[in-house]
């Protein structure tokens, strides 16, 4: 399958501890999305790589998270010392940004990793 | 005030019936997506358009630029049509989407 792929799928955890989320784009493209969704909201943006680089935070991203994309392939999301607010889904897009060409605004979704903070 | 705002939040119709779900935005866009989000999680994009009407089977999506308005219509409804319809829009450059809260569309048999 060359969809985006999320790992893990839930995760439950105590507050507190760390967790890592994987998403894994489709092969070709170079920009990576993380959102997070609060239960009854739209997704919120969280930060955004093309290649490894990450290009933008939201000021929702607290110094407690951290997101990597070290070969401009698959990316990180870590949240330490998680707090029961962090208790959300959390979203991963991949797409092909080629700069003017509309095509390149098309993202493409993960199933999300759902998080617990107990 | 958000920057994307969709009505109804909730909306029930009988099997059949044609539906409409407005999406109004207040800032410059590169594009807007029509999004459908399944109980579970996963959102799948249905429509990405920055001018004029797409269509795609049973789906519309129409955008009126100068309005800042979009409308998603779905003729003939059908009970598997029963989603979570999510209006976003991305940014020029960084192309990010900022999202509204999204429509809950049942329908009935």
């Amino acid at each position: 399958d060359t969809g985006v792929s999320q790992n893990p799928r839930h995760k439950i955890t105590k507050r507190g501890q760390n967790v890592t989320f994987r998403c894994d784009p489709i092969s070709e493209h170079n920009r990576l999305y993380w959102y997070r969704q609060t239960l009854g909201q739209g997704p919120e943006f969280l930060t955004y790589f093309q290649n490894e680089a990450q290009l933008e935070k939201s000021r929702l991203l607290s110094d407690r998270f951290s997101a990597e994309r070290p070969k401009g392939s698959f990316s990180t999301l870590e949240i330490q010392r998680t707090e029961q607010g962090d208790s959300a889904m959390y979203l991963c897009a991949s797409s092909l940004w080629e700069g003017g060409r509309v095509n390149s605004y098309e993202q493409y979704f993960g199933p999300g990793t759902r998080l617990t903070v107990t | 005030k958000n920057e994307v705002e969709q009505s109804p939040q909730n909306l029930t119709a009988q099997e059949g019936e044609f539906i409409t779900i407005n999406c109004s935005y207040s800032v410059g866009i590169s594009a807007l997506h029509w999004l459908q989000q399944h109980p579970g999680g996963g959102i799948v994009s249905l429509f990405m358009l920055s001018s004029g009407k797409k269509k795609h089977g049973r789906l519309i999506a129409t955008i009126n630029i100068q309005e800042k308005h979009s409308s998603l219509h779905i003729t003939a409804s059908h009970p598997r049509d029963s989603a979570v319809y999510i209006c976003a829009v991305s940014n020029f450059g960084n192309e990010k989407l900022t999202f509204g809260t999204g429509t809950r569309l049942t329908i009935i048999p």
